[in-house]
């Protein structure tokens, strides 16, 4: 089954203690790309990939780190998490079109409470 | 700075009822434009798209969208909802074909939720 799959799904940490959010797609894509969803303001692009070792800043990548060393994987780094990044975050992935933008697929979303 | 505009955070219709959800957007160039959906506690399921051609887009679960350029808006619209409709609607706007193939940032409004009654 063709999927975008994230863990953990839930996750309660603390302040300062460096966590990952795996991310990993089955559809052979280029592209991948980490969202943050917080009420009132829709999905907001953290970081995305073009493909492996191609990576580049979204609208707010601010305290947040990727990597992009294999094709099926795009793992979220939170080096040191703050209260302001609990969030519900998805990762999505996409064939890369010359041509623009495509379609993205979704994963089912983790969601971070920091303490 | 490409950006989205969902006028309308709450709506509230009958089930049965015609439904249009609006969306504008800001774009330099030729836009990709899609809508997702996103039941609660679920992930986002795309709706339809439109890269091209004809500006009447028909998608899945008994939507379509039209793309009019000189109103910068894609709406959504169905003509007869059903309960199971219930979910957030998110329309999103993406490099189009003549972007140089430089920006591939997908831009989300910030969602319009949509309640039926029975």
């Amino acid at each position: 089954e063709a999927q975008v799959t994230q863990n953990p799904r839930y996750l309660i940490t603390v302040t300062g203690k460096k966590l990952t959010v795996t991310c990993s797609q089955n559809m052979n894509h280029e592209y991948m790309s980490w969202y943050r969803q917080d009420p009132g303001l829709g999905l907001r692009q953290i970081y995305y990939s073009m493909n492996v070792e191609v990576t580049d800043k979204g609208d707010v990548p601010e305290g947040y780190k990727v990597s992009r060393k294999e094709k099926r994987n795009f793992p979220l780094i939170l080096e040191s998490p703050s209260p302001n990044q609990t969030s519900l975050y998805f990762c999505a992935s996409s064939h890369r079109s010359g041509r623009g933008i495509n379609e993205q697929f979704f994963g089912p979303g983790t969601r971070l409470t920091v303490l | 700075a490409q950006s989205v505009t969902q006028p309308d955070i709450h709506i509230t219709v009958s089930e049965g009822a015609s439904l249009e959800l609006r969306c504008n957007y800001s774009y330099g160039a030729t836009p990709y434009l899609f809508w997702y959906v996103q039941s609660p506690g679920q992930g986002l399921q795309l709706l339809l798209k439109y890269f091209s051609g004809d500006t009447l887009v028909q998608g899945i679960k008994g939507f379509e969208a039209e793309f009019k350029r000189s109103q910068s808006s894609f709406n959504l619209r169905k003509p007869s909802v059903h309960w199971s409709d219930a979910a957030e609607y998110f329309c999103a706007v993406g490099a189009g074909w003549n972007s140089g193939g430089s920006n591939y940032k997908l831009t989300f409004g910030k969602g319009t939720l949509l309640t039926v009654n029975p």
